[in-house]
């Protein structure tokens, strides 16, 4: 099962800004880089963020991510229809020898 | 083109076994560490396994350890997924996805995945 929890849904408008949050512990975001993976329907995921707040070459600058904490969070702006999508974070977790954890997934929807 | 393709996908009965490939293309295969990533029907992702870019080290999370065998072949430029003991909730999409990193671990992440090939497990 999951251990970072997001919200289930979030909406926006065209043009507003719509925040994801993304909420783990000291043994995962806590301690580790977290990154973010977009998941157009019928599609297999895209990293959209990695190590906090990098985006790889081809994602707008629309979409910016950052971390506090226990914490993080995604960041859309300039909603666009093209941006409805599945979203999840993810991170390494020192716990049990470690391995890799994501969220449980944020639909956004475009109003 | 830089991709990774999966097959082998299918309806298998619970118990049964199968073997998932990815044919990776346009990068140096040898170089990264892999990834099996799977998705339920209408669920989240759950990670699965990895193996290091020389095949030393692996990794399988404990709803597949004694299962599923990840290896690969760097000759073939191929990732390999073995599942055996298949249960009903091993039903999913199984996707592979290439590492940033030579070594799985606290430092890689995803940055290519494939489209990924559909395992039913029913009667």
């Amino acid at each position: 099962q999951s251990v970072l929890t997001q919200p289930p849904s979030a909406s926006g408008t065209p043009g507003q800004r719509v925040t994801i949050s993304c909420s783990g512990s000291s043994s995962n975001i806590g301690s580790n880089y977290v990154y973010w993976y977009q998941q157009l329907p019928g599609t297999a995921p895209k990293l959209l963020i990695y190590r906090n707040n990098q985006r790889p070459s081809g994602v707008p600058d629309r979409f910016s991510g950052s971390k506090s904490g226990t914490s993080a969070s995604l960041a859309i702006s300039g909603l666009r229809s093209e941006d409805e999508a599945d979203y999840y974070c993810a991170a390494w977790d020192d716990s049990l020898s470690g391995h890799y954890v994501f969220g449980t997934g944020t639909k956004v929807t475009v109003l | 083109e830089v991709q990774l393709v999966e097959s082998g996908g299918g309806l298998v009965q619970p118990g049964g076994s199968l073997r998932l490939s990815c044919a990776a293309s346009g990068f140096t295969f040898s170089s990264y560490a892999m990834h099996w990533v799977r998705q339920a029907p209408g669920k989240g992702l759950e990670y699965v396994s990895a193996i290091s870019s020389n095949g030393g080290s692996t990794y399988y999370a404990n709803s597949v350890k004694g299962r599923f065998t990840i290896s690969r072949d760097n000759s073939k430029n191929t990732l390999y997924l073995q599942m055996g003991s298949l249960r009903a909730e091993d039903m999913a999409v199984y996707y592979c996805a290439r590492d940033y990193d030579p070594n799985w671990g606290v430092y890689g992440y995803f940055d290519l995945w494939g489209r990924g090939t559909l395992v039913t497990v029913s009667s």
